[in-house]
């Protein structure tokens, strides 16, 4: 069973503050992107990556930067927090078989005062 | 770029009774992908079925059916004897055949079991 772990579920932190949220994966997936959640809004995604040291932007990439170093790790990164990034981040995986399901970990819902 | 519309933001129904949640699409292209995902309040995002868009045949999973009208780019999805564990937001989804693979999510319905 695919497994995505997000390593946490709940933050809190300050306006200005560099937060990092991190997601790795199990099952060698070459697809790993970040979505954010919000009510009414559904799914909106951040940044993606098809391979190491490989990122693209998604539909809102402002005041998100990503990284990754290791196939299984993908970072998202937020340079200096706002209170209008306070929402859900769920991260997924994907194999690189056309219309393989996402497999997306728990969420971590981040609060930013 | 391709949009998805869940025009239902909030849906109830009675344990046992069969419920549809609607979706429509805005796409110019022939070939896609659609999907159902469910989220319950563990907030793990679950895949409940998915579609072709070239296949004309629904397709089914279980107690879970879809109802996909090509022409008129809706993608419902048919619960049938609705479960107290069915309860969750469910999302509609987009995935384009060529270019970036990405998910492209509806607003989400969040569907109430009601005993």
């Amino acid at each position: 069973d695919v497994k995505v772990t997000q390593s946490s579920r709940y933050l809190v932190k300050r306006t200005g503050e560099k937060v990092f949220l991190e997601c790795v994966q199990d099952m060698d997936h070459e697809n790993m992107f970040w979505y954010r959640q919000d009510p009414g809004l559904g799914l909106r995604l951040i940044y993606f990556s098809y391979d190491v040291k490989m990122k693209e932007k998604g539909d809102i990439p402002e005041g998100y930067s990503v990284s990754r170093e290791k196939k299984e790790r993908f970072s998202l990164i937020l340079e200096s927090a706002s209170t209008n990034q306070t929402s859900m981040y769920l991260c997924a995986s994907s194999s690189t078989v056309w219309n393989s399901p996402l497999h997306f970990g728990n969420g971590t819902r981040l609060t930013v005062t | 770029a391709q949009t998805v519309t869940q025009s239902q933001p909030e849906m109830s129904v009675q344990e046992a009774e069969t419920v549809t949640l609607s979706c429509t699409y805005d796409t110019s292209e022939s070939d896609y992908y659609l999907f159902w995902y469910k989220q319950p309040p563990s907030r793990q995002m679950i895949l409940v079925i998915r579609q072709e868009a070239y296949k004309q045949q629904n397709a089914t999973e279980n107690r879970f059916s879809v109802n996909f009208q090509k022409a008129a780019k809706s993608f419902s999805l048919k619960i049938s004897d609705s479960q107290l564990g069915d309860a969750a937001m469910y999302f509609c989804a987009y995935l384009r055949v060529q270019g970036a693979q990405k998910l492209v999510f509806g607003q989400g319905t969040r569907l109430t079991i009601n005993p």
